[in-house]
């Protein structure tokens, strides 16, 4: 079962405006939620993460969107830019506190000069 | 601060021959992890060590799987024998604690294994 799921596999900006990742999830014990970004063949790196109790977390051009009742979230990217063309993932990490990551599939972003 | 080291950084192997995975976590980080990701699909993990004991290893499959992690530092994933299915990049990552503020993991840059 697919707990973590980021519907859209690519999504093409042109510089300057707005890139909206979207991310889905099924399982409401969720206690944090982080977005990482992965260059080709390199590891992801942490971008920026969100706990279940806030709705709201902004880091410098990035910010993330949590709406519980939806279960779902979103990460903003005002203005895209061209270094921003990467693969993002979503990823939740459960109430257990075990460390154990879920991730999605992964987004390709594209970032048009 | 130097990240986490992975190697080799390709593999190619035939079906049911082994192979080993070597990784260097940040130095001081007490938690590694090893992620397998499919190509198309989000990492999944394998298995995370907590120093040198095991925490979760439920998705290993460990008839074919096994890792080590001696000393608490370096650690090695093995696939003995390999099947086709395995053809994935083998990431490992490393934090410096348990975090309950959201886990920020440093990955390796992986090493991607073709199995023919």
């Amino acid at each position: 079962d697919q707990q973590v799921k980021q519907n859209s596999p690519s999504l093409s900006v042109q510089e300057g405006r707005i890139s909206i990742l979207n991310c889905d999830y099924t399982n409401s014990m969720f206690d944090y939620f982080l977005w990482y970004k992965k260059y080709p063949a390199e590891g992801p790196t942490f971008l920026i993460s969100i706990s279940s109790i806030k709705d709201k977390n902004e880091d410098g051009r990035f910010t993330v969107f949590l709406n519980k009742s939806a279960k779902h979230l979103s990460l903003h990217i005002v203005p895209s830019q061209p270094g921003d063309s990467a693969v993002y993932f979503c990823a939740a990490l459960g109430s257990s506190n075990t460390g154990k990551l879920i991730f999605g599939q992964g987004t390709t972003l594209q970032v048009k000069p | 601060e130097a990240g986490v080291a992975q190697s080799p950084r390709y593999k190619i192997i035939e079906k049911r021959q082994s192979v080993a995975f070597w990784c260097n976590p940040i130095s001081g980080h007490a938690t590694l992890y090893w992620y397998q990701q499919i190509l198309g699909q989000g990492p999944k993990l394998l298995i995370q060590f907590q120093n040198n004991g095991v925490v979760d290893d439920s998705q290993l499959p460990k008839d074919r799987f096994s890792a080590e992690r001696l000393k608490g530092v370096d650690s090695t994933l093995k696939i003995q024998p390999a099947k086709l299915e395995d053809s994935a990049v083998y990431l490992c990552a490393s934090s410096l604690v348990r975090e309950g503020a959201g886990e920020k993991l440093f990955f390796g840059s992986g090493t991607q294994l073709s199995v023919l």
